[in-house]
């Protein structure tokens, strides 16, 4: 069974930073490009950025480029999305989630997600 | 504003059907680039509904069932049941904005 763990959410101060980590297991982490969604308090879902399953090639939403970067660690099954210089608008749940093709198609397995809250 | 449109709100009673709409333009779903649709309960990641504008996961019942056409694609549920009553969103990919868009999301409420 695939299994999707976000961790590293929490209250950060605006300009702050954060590292979110996706621990991944029941699948070959390795072959999977993955992304990160996030939803805001009440609010749709917004692509943030992806990455193949190499690691060699990534894509950012343009509101989180040059703030966010998206890593993957294949040795340890965990992708990884930084996020510094952050703002009140970044505040929501991050979900990390699996491509159902090697590299492309929709997402079939989502985490359970990580808050992000922004505040002073 | 999304990128691919969709109504705030669609309703229908027990056993009937009702249709959501995602509405792209020549960039996105125009261009080709397949509609995947999620459906998210209350306090609850999404879920894979439909891919590839009209195939369901398995586990996925077949009261479920997608359309695309043109600039634009459709999600329909018939047979309406109580758990249906979630958030549903469309997906696909925009070469102008070189990334994944949803649409903003439709909230069913079973009567």
């Amino acid at each position: 069974e695939v299994q999707l763990v976000e961790s590293g959410g929490g209250l950060v101060q605006p300009g702050g930073s954060l590292r979110l980590s996706c621990a991944a297991s029941g699948f070959t982490f390795s072959s999977y490009g993955m992304s990160w969604v996030r939803q805001a308090p009440g609010k749709g879902l917004e692509w943030v950025s992806l990455i193949s399953s190499s690691g060699g090639s990534t894509s950012y939403a343009d509101s989180m480029k040059g703030r966010f970067i998206i890593s993957r660690d294949n040795s340890k099954n965990t992708l990884y999305l930084h996020v510094n210089s952050l703002r009140a608008e970044d505040t929501a749940v991050y979900y990390c989630a699996k491509y159902y093709y090697d590299n492309s198609g929709p997402f079939d397995s989502w985490g359970q997600g990580t808050l992000v809250t922004v505040s002073s | 504003q999304s990128v691919l449109t969709q109504p705030p709100s669609v309703s229908g009673a027990p056993g009937q059907r009702v249709t959501i709409s995602c509405t792209g333009s020549s960039s996105n779903i125009g261009s080709g680039y397949d509609v995947h649709w999620y459906q998210q309960l209350p306090e609850t990641a999404p879920k894979l509904l439909i891919f590839d504008n009209s195939n369901r996961p398995s586990g996925v019942p077949d009261r479920f069932s997608g359309s695309k056409s043109g600039t634009s694609a459709s999600l329909a549920i018939t047979g309406l049941q109580a758990e249906d009553e979630a958030d549903y969103y469309c997906q696909s990919y925009d070469s102008s904005l070189r990334g994944w868009m949803f649409g903003g999301g439709t909230k069913l409420t079973v009567l």
